[in-house]
């Protein structure tokens, strides 16, 4: 149990589909986070909520939509996906940031 | 702007050996540092983290870390790997005052020989 869960596991998609991705803390943190990691490249930031508010959108495609409801639930909505959008996207939280992150597991997103 | 460098793309030592995996950052103060490990499958985990005090920083699973001024370093070390320690090792560097987003490193694979 890593304290932050992500639901589904694992995600196979067409294009053409829409799907969300959910993430949920139970930390007590004021952050939340979405991250992409691609093989062979580094940590990607898609975005942050600070409070339930975004505070950053690292130039994600439009094709991404994030969602924080409360502070303990962030989701990912997903549609019209590109082949090149398959990746491990990891969730994570944090309380002031210098304490670390807690990773959930990750959604290993297939895009066919 | 502040950059982590993982020097090593890959590190292959023999069950029972000792480790050392390296970080290198460049920062004008002295940053918060962190290093996490992820199996395969699996999220980051935080092993440790170094705020200020003491340089030499013990962690999770028998890991610790040094950090050191002068080299802008923060190497992370075990002095004897378990076969079970194999994963990707990443070493963050977060800026003191103000941004609470951490610059990760593009991290170190370990391989670990019976």
């Amino acid at each position: 149990e890593t304290g932050v869960t992500q639901t589904p596991r694992h995600l196979v998609m067409g294009m053409t589909n829409k799907k969300s991705l959910k993430c949920e803390q139970h930390l007590g943190h004021n952050a939340m986070y979405w991250y992409k990691q691609s093989a062979k490249k580094p940590l990607e930031l898609m975005f942050v909520y600070n409070f339930k508010e975004q505070t950053e959108n690292n130039s994600v495609p439009s094709r991404f939509s994030p969602e924080c409801p409360n502070s303990s639930h962030l989701f990912l909505h997903l549609h019209t996906l590109q082949p090149e959008d398959s990746a491990l996207y990891l969730c994570a939280s944090s309380q002031e940031g210098y304490y670390g992150y807690t990773f959930g597991s990750g959604t290993r997103l297939t895009v066919v | 702007a502040q950059s982590v460098t993982q020097p090593d793309i890959h590190i292959t030592v023999s069950e029972g050996a000792s480790l050392e995996l390296r970080c290198n950052y460049s920062y004008g103060a002295t940053p918060y540092l962190f290093w996490y490990v992820q199996s395969p499958g699996q999220g980051l985990q935080l092993l440790l983290k170094y705020f200020s005090g003491d340089t030499l920083v013990q962690g999770i699973k028998g890991f610790e870390a040094e950090f050191k001024r002068s080299q802008s370093s923060f190497n992370l070390r075990k002095p004897s790997v378990h076969w079970s320690d194999a994963a990707e090792y990443f070493c963050a560097v977060l800026p003191s005052g103000g941004s609470y987003i951490p610059t990760f490193g593009r991290g170190t694979s370990l391989i670990v020989h019976p």
